[in-house]
């Protein structure tokens, strides 16, 4: 069964650089989750969307931006980039904002800054 | 206020060992659910189980056994006859909807070693 696919699985950037995430949820889930996870730290939630319109806002930096497209996959902008933004970044997908309590993860994509 | 507690940040045993990793949920909604994942070296969150606010009944799935209990607030996970390749960290997550969409909180993680 197709699962959540995110790229770049790994990147590497440097100080003051700006970095792209991409998310593509399931097929026919709506609702899209970006999750930070900083070393040695559990999963923050930074921010959601569900039908293309954000839904939900954690702890996610002015730094960054996100967006769900037509196709409703997902992409996740850091700009200004700082050594502490090194992290783990996940997304995950739903079906209706996750009313089943049905959420899945894609495997991640590691951001390192230099 | 952490919403879920996971007081044991690292638990070591032996091969063979059961060991049971503690977590404890802090809500007011009546609906909501309750999760666990592993979390291997290699980074990917594996999903375990989800259980939702209404089901009380434990689960067994192989080595793997969930107790959840709503008067304690608690959803502990028991490996039986741990084996090398349990080594993870192990969150408990809760999904609850204040604003009408569930968004899962972490606890801070169990990092679980099993030596040979």
């Amino acid at each position: 069964a197709a699962g959540v696919i995110q790229s770049p699985r790994h990147l590497i950037k440097e100080k003051r650089e700006t970095a792209t995430l991409k998310c593509y949820p399931i097929p026919r889930h709506d609702t899209v989750y970006w999750y930070q996870q900083g070393p040695g730290q559990d999963p923050q939630f930074l921010i959601s969307f569900y039908e293309k319109m954000q839904s939900d806002k954690g702890s996610i930096p002015d730094r960054f931006s996100a967006q769900q497209f037509s196709d409703y996959h997902s992409e996740l902008n850091m700009s200004s980039l700082e050594l502490g933004d090194s992290a783990l970044y996940f997304c995950a997908s739903s079906a209706g904002r996750g009313t089943t309590g049905e959420l899945f993860f894609g495997e991640g994509s590691r951001l390192t800054v230099l | 206020a952490q919403k879920v507690t996971q007081a044991q940040t690292e638990i070591s045993v032996v091969e063979k060992e059961d060991v049971t990793l503690d977590c404890v949920y802090e809500t007011r909604d009546t609906t909501y659910y309750l999760f666990w994942y592993k979390q291997p070296p290699s980074g990917e969150l594996v999903f375990l189980i989800r259980r939702n606010s209404f089901d009380e009944q434990n689960e067994i799935s192989g080595r793997y056994s969930w107790n959840f209990q709503k008067s304690t607030s608690s959803f502990n996970f028991t490996i039986t006859a741990s084996q090398v390749v349990d080594s993870a960290v192990y969150f408990c997550a809760l999904s609850e909807a204040p604003g009408g969409s569930y968004i899962p909180t972490f606890g801070r993680g169990t990092s679980l070693i099993v030596h040979p």
